[in-house]
């Protein structure tokens, strides 16, 4: 088992741009997720997804769009790129919602930079 | 404890000694906590969570601590080695399914 592998690990964009993120897990998992993490702050939601076909905005999703058309696989767009989106973005899943026996396994993250 | 600041919290322990690491939490309604280690360049990681009826809870070398009159909770490592170098951030569920995470303290063992 892979667990949840994410790609690229590193991006530079410019202003502008445009870009997709893919998550991918093995594990069946019904929830997926898109944080971002800043320097010296705490992992902050951007989207989630309950299951295959549904997404949902998180605590910070302006500037960004996710989809969700295969169970395994959560993506995460974004449509013109800027200075205040780099940051390192990490994808996680679980089975069903956190809590008790049901942990979020995260992947190893996409550092993004926009310049 | 936790800081939203650019600098985190360091925690520096010598190999063999036990270390805390705290962290406050914000809502007295949260149902759940979870603490996490993340190494440099890599996602979080579970370490061992607790629900908020329990005021105690033991893993394998770690122990978490949960005080919801004053909103604390701590993680206990015992015998601390070099391999627990990382940082380490607590979160909480409320609203049922929402999460907030903390930004962490940095643990550094000293071999």
């Amino acid at each position: 088992n892979a667990g949840v592998t994410q790609t690229p690990k590193f991006r530079v964009l410019k202003t502008g741009q445009s870009m997709t993120l893919l998550c991918a897990q093995d594990m069946n998992h019904e929830y997926m997720y898109w944080y971002r993490q800043d320097p010296g702050m705490g992992l902050r939601l951007i989207h989630y997804s309950v299951g295959e076909g549904t997404t949902a905005k998180g605590e910070v999703p302006d500037g960004y769009n996710v989809s969700r058309l295969k169970k395994q696989n959560f993506l995460l767009g974004l449509e013109s790129a800027a200075p205040s989106q780099t940051s390192v973005y990490f994808c996680a899943s679980s089975q069903d919602r956190v809590g008790f026996n049901n942990e979020q396994f995260f992947g190893p993250g996409t550092r993004l930079t926009v310049l | 404890g936790e800081s939203v600041g650019l600098h985190l919290p360091t925690l520096s322990v010598q190999e063999g000694d036990n270390s805390i690491i705290n962290c406050a939490y914000s809502n007295s309604a949260s149902d759940y906590f979870i603490w996490y280690k993340q190494e440099s360049g890599k996602g979080p990681q579970f370490i061992i969570d607790i629900r908020s009826n329990m005021d105690k809870r033991q893993g394998q070398r770690v122990t978490v601590l949960l005080n919801k009159t004053v909103k604390h909770l701590s993680l206990q490592i015992a015998a601390t080695q070099p391999g627990d170098s990382a940082v380490y951030f607590c979160a909480e569920r409320y609203n049922n399914n929402d999460m907030r995470f903390g930004a962490g303290t940095r643990l550094t063992v000293k071999p």
